[in-house]
């Protein structure tokens, strides 16, 4: 099936700092999403990207569809302590409209 | 609005047992999924409904766990017999239809034993 590499695995940063993550497929996807999970919780949409070269904001998030329909990108500025947690990617890929496809999650720690 | 809500939240068993879980979705929405999400992974689609019929259950192993969604609102999953490897977050999730966004419950953790 679909596959989804997301990068970095997990991110140590310190209070302040920005944040970068992306997620690349080897096939091309129709919609991009970004989910965080809280420890205990179901994961959450942050933002969803449904055009190949779409920039999109939500407060500090930044995400963009790549132009290549192959990738993504999370951008978190300033970040903040309860910006911990884990960040997926999810996506429907061209085949299949209908069934998302979910990274693997990068695990952010934030030090004050 | 209320979200999805799941039960139980926790549920340890042991091998070879059988356990179910419940998922209310958030009223008028037509598609529910089922996920697995296992330790350090992200969610895998277990299962999705459109109403009360099955879209898509590829990634299901039929031979040892079965979903239903009678009337088209709630749903139940169920493992019979359970593996150890089964030991997992089983999360629910539902959409106004198929390709929208996606809202979770909390999940259910199965710890087997």
């Amino acid at each position: 099936g679909q596959q989804l590499n997301q990068s970095p695995q997990s991110m140590f940063i310190q209070e302040g700092e920005d944040v970068s993550m992306n997620c690349t497929s080897s096939s091309i996807f129709n919609t991009w999403l970004w989910y965080k999970q809280d420890p205990g919780e179901g994961p959450v949409l942050l933002i969803a990207l449904y055009k190949a070269g779409e920039l999109t904001s939500n407060g500090r998030l930044t995400a963009q569809f790549g132009i290549t329909r192959k990738d993504s990108f999370l951008n978190i500025s300033a970040s903040i302590p309860s910006d911990v947690g884990i960040y997926f990617c999810a996506g429907y890929p061209n085949t299949n409209a209908g069934k998302s496809t979910f990274g693997d999650g990068t695990t952010l720690t934030v030090k004050p | 609005e209320a979200g999805v809500a799941q039960s139980p939240r926790y549920k340890i068993i042991e091998k070879r047992q059988s356990v179910a879980f419940w998922c209310n979705p958030i009223s008028g929405h037509a598609t529910l999924y089922w996920y697995q999400q296992i330790l350090g992974q992200g969610p895998k689609l277990l299962i999705q409904f459109q109403n009360n019929g099955v879209v898509d259950d590829s990634q299901l192993p039929k031979d040892r766990f079965s979903a239903e969604r009678l009337k088209g609102v709630d749903s139940t999953l169920k493992i019979q017999p359970a593996k150890l490897e089964d030991s997992a977050v089983y999360l629910c999730a539902s959409s106004l239809n198929r390709a929208e966004t996606q809202y979770f419950g909390p999940g259910t953790r199965l710890l087997v034993l």
